[in-house]
C-alpha cells in the first residue's frame, strides 16, 4: 500500500529563487490538498483539487504560489521568488471525497536563506 | 473567517496520568477529525466524528463531539510514553468545502 509521497523531503534555497514540490497522492483518491505548517502551529490550508480542477485557494496563497494537477494524478506546488517567510513544512494530503479522511504525506521542508 | 482553537497548548503529565485536550470552533462544523503528529512526523488520522453528541473510543482514547457541533474533546486515560506528540483537531465547515481548518494543537509530553 503506497501512501502519499512528497518530493523532495528537504529543500534549501536562496531568497529570490523558484522552487517546485511534487506530491503523488494515493492512487484512487480524487481529492488532493496542499497545506503549510510552521513550527508550533497546525497545518494551514493552501489549496485543493478535485481531479484536475482547482476548487479553492486560500488567501494565504499569494501570486507567487501556483499549484497544478494537470492529469488529475500528481500535483506540483511552485513558489516563485522565494522569501524567508516562505520557510515552512509543505504538506500534501489526499482523500476520496470532501468529507473523507485526509491522508498526509511526510512533507517537504523548505528553508529559504 | 472560521477559526478552531485548542487548549491547552502544552501539557506535561506523569506516565499513568490522564490527559484531555479541548477544541472549539467559531462556527458549526459538519464533522470533526483528530490527528496525531509525532515529533518530526506528519499528521496521522485518528478518528472522525459526525453526529451531534457523538462519543467514540479507541482503546485508551475517548473522543467527543459537542451537541452544538462546535466543540470536541480528546481524553487519554493512563497515558503512556508512546502517547507523546501533538494532537490536532480539524473541522470542515458546514458548507461543501474540502478544506480542513486545524487547531493549533496540544503538545503532550509524558514523563516516565
Amino acid at each position: 500500500d503506497t501512501g502519499v509521497s512528497q518530493n523532495p523531503r528537504h529543500k534549501i534555497t536562496k531568497r529570490g529563487q523558484n522552487v517546485t514540490f511534487r506530491c503523488d497522492p494515493i492512487s484512487e483518491h480524487n481529492r488532493l490538498y496542499w497545506y503549510r505548517q510552521t513550527l508550533g502551529q497546525g497545518p494551514e490550508f493552501l489549496t485543493y483539487f478535485q481531479n484536475e480542477a482547482q476548487l479553492e485557494k486560500s488567501r494565504l496563497l499569494s501570486d507567487r504560489f501556483s499549484a497544478e494537477r494537470p492529469k488529475g494524478s500528481f500535483s506540483t506546488l511552485e513558489i516563485q521568488r522565494t522569501e524567508q517567510g516562505d520557510s515552512a513544512m509543505y504538506l500534501c494530503a489526499s482523500s476520496l471525497n470532501y468529507k473523507n479522511i485526509q491522508y498526509f504525506g511526510a512533507g517537504t521542508r523548505l528553508s529559504v536563506l | 473567517g472560521q477559526q478552531v482553537m485548542q487548549i491547552p497548548q502544552y501539557q506535561h503529565v506523569q506516565e499513568g496520568e490522564d490527559f484531555t485536550t479541548y477544541c472549539n470552533s467559531s462556527t458549526t462544523l459538519s464533522n470533526i477529525q483528530w490527528y496525531k503528529q509525532r515529533p518530526g512526523g506528519h499528521p496521522v488520522f485518528l478518528i472522525q466524528l459526525v453526529k451531534s453528541g457523538e462519543v467514540k473510543k479507541q482503546k485508551r482514547l475517548t473522543f467527543q463531539f459537542g451537541e452544538a457541533k462546535k466543540n470536541s474533546s480528546l481524553h487519554i486515560t493512563a497515558t503512556q510514553t508512546t502517547d507523546v506528540g501533538t494532537y490536532f483537531c480539524a473541522g470542515h465547515g458546514s458548507s461543501n468545502t474540502g478544506k480542513l481548518i486545524f487547531g493549533q494543537g496540544t503538545t503532550l509530553q509524558v514523563k516516565p
